[in-house]
């Protein structure tokens, strides 16, 4: 099992640009998560997928959007990217959503705006 | 509110001194996680605790959760070069999200 796919991995973009991240599990888990992470703030949830069919906000939805396309994969889409999306960007997943459960991670993509 | 504050930010210790890393919340957990992030990888779940009191311990890893369930931490006996990384608890704030504290960076004089 590859666990939870990231693609790209690393990716340089000029403000405006657009691009989609894409991330996939192979562990047939119900929950998929995407965060970011920049120096000293730590893991931030920008949006998360209880479900196969269903999308909720987290703490810093601004400027993403998301789509669970099935219930392997959940991308995270900049429509316009801005300098201050420069980040870490991770992808998790959890077996059934439920509190409590441990996150599995994807192994990051980087993006740098400028 | 829900967040959790995790202290100290970054830590610098000599091989073979300790280590600890504490998470605070003004509310009650239901539960904590601490996760592992090594430099340039991404985190890793070590542990979850759950009863007020709890101590768990993996090696030279000791984990703790208060009495109150308002505080956990994690304590490195005996500090090794591979103990590197950032340290993250967490707490799930629904039953779908998980909020993270800051982390707790930690690094190593040979």
């Amino acid at each position: 099992n590859a666990g939870v796919t990231q693609t790209p991995k690393f990716q340089v973009l000029k403000t405006g640009q657009s691009m989609t991240l894409q991330c996939a599990q192979d562990m047939n888990h119900n929950s998929m998560y995407w965060y970011r992470q920049d120096p000293g703030m730590g893991l931030r949830l920008i949006y998360y997928s209880a479900s196969e069919g269903t999308t909720d906000k987290g703490e810093v939805p601004n400027g993403y959007n998301v789509s669970r396309l099935n219930k392997r994969e959940f991308s995270l889409r900049l429509e316009s990217a801005a300098p201050s999306q420069t980040s870490v960007y991770f992808c998790a997943s959890t077996l059934g959503g439920g509190s409590g459960e441990t996150q599995y991670f994807g192994p990051g993509t980087r993006l740098l705006v400028l | 509110g829900q967040q959790v504050m995790q202290i100290p930010q970054y830590q610098h210790v000599q091989e073979g001194e300790d280590f600890t890393t504490y998470c605070n919340s003004s509310t009650t957990l239901s539960n904590i996680q601490w996760y592992k992030q090594r430099p340039g990888g991404h985190p890793v779940f070590l542990i979850q605790l759950v009863k007020s009191g709890e101590v768990k311990k993996q090696k030279r890893l000791t984990f703790q959760f208060g009495e109150a369930k308002k505080n956990s931490s994690l304590h490195i006996t005996a500090t090794q070069t591979t103990d590197v990384g950032t340290y993250f608890c967490g707490r799930y704030s629904s039953a779908s999200k998980i909020i993270f504290g800051s982390g707790t960076r930690l690094s190593i004089r040979p």
